[in-house]
């Protein structure tokens, strides 16, 4: 069983919907990361959070919102997306954004956008 | 150059085999290092950190070279269930207080019976 669950596992939306993705950790982790990874491509860094305060946002458009209520839950909120959007969205943990520590991954949402 | 590299591949192997991945870096106060390995359509997870030393874990060695700023991995005898896609990940020293990991684009093994 993985520390990190994400939901839904699979999602298809239409350009104009809005929906969230949601992240969990139960390893008391303080630092939450979002990642995009496309189809052929290399990992994407979108957002990190360190004790629910946002420490990195790597020039995500607007239509990306994150938000963290607290140190084990992440939701990227999803709003008017582009087909190019369509990716394999994953969430991960770690003690910190800190030297040393290894970055757990959850399983992902695979994001269609029709 | 870029933070992290890797040769994409792929590397097609038989199985038996040894292969070894090389990735390097830029930033010579990287702090500390991993190779994660991603199977097709799953998320990453972690194989090995990979210590100054250099370290083995069964048939995976990791080794580190601070002055020439590249890691390795080794993969000896290899099986059919190692291909996949292997990343390496280097976090690169404090950024604004904080140390944010970079991740390598991958390299792609094969292991064909």
């Amino acid at each position: 069983e993985t520390g990190v669950t994400q939901t839904p596992r699979h999602l298809v939306m239409g350009m104009t919907n809005k929906k969230s993705l949601k992240c969990e950790q139960h390893l008391g982790h303080n630092a939450m990361y979002w990642y995009k990874q496309s189809a052929k491509k290399p990992l994407e860094l979108m957002f990190v959070y360190s004790l629910e305060e946002r420490v990195e946002n790597n020039s995500v458009p607007s239509r990306f919102s994150p938000e963290c209520p607290n140190s084990s839950h992440l939701f990227l909120h999803l709003h008017t997306l582009q087909p190019e959007d369509s990716a394999l969205y994953l969430c991960a943990s770690s003690q910190d954004p800190g030297t040393g520590n290894t970055i757990y991954f959850g399983e992902g949402s695979w994001l269609t956008v029709v | 150059r870029k933070e992290v590299e890797q040769d994409p591949g792929p590397f097609n192997v038989p199985e038996g085999a040894t292969v070894a991945f090389n990735c390097t870096y830029s930033n010579s106060a990287s702090q500390s290092f991993f190779w994660y390995r991603q199977d097709c359509r799953k998320e990453p997870k972690l194989l090995m950190s990979v210590y100054s030393s250099g370290n083995e874990d069964g048939r995976f060695t990791a080794q580190l070279n601070r002055a020439s700023q590249y890691i390795s991995l080794l993969i000896r005898d290899s099986k059919l269930s190692d291909s996949a896609t292997y990343l390496c990940v280097v976090n690169p020293g404090p950024s604004g207080g904080s140390y944010i990991p970079t991740f390598g684009r991958g390299t792609s093994l094969i292991v064909h019976p």
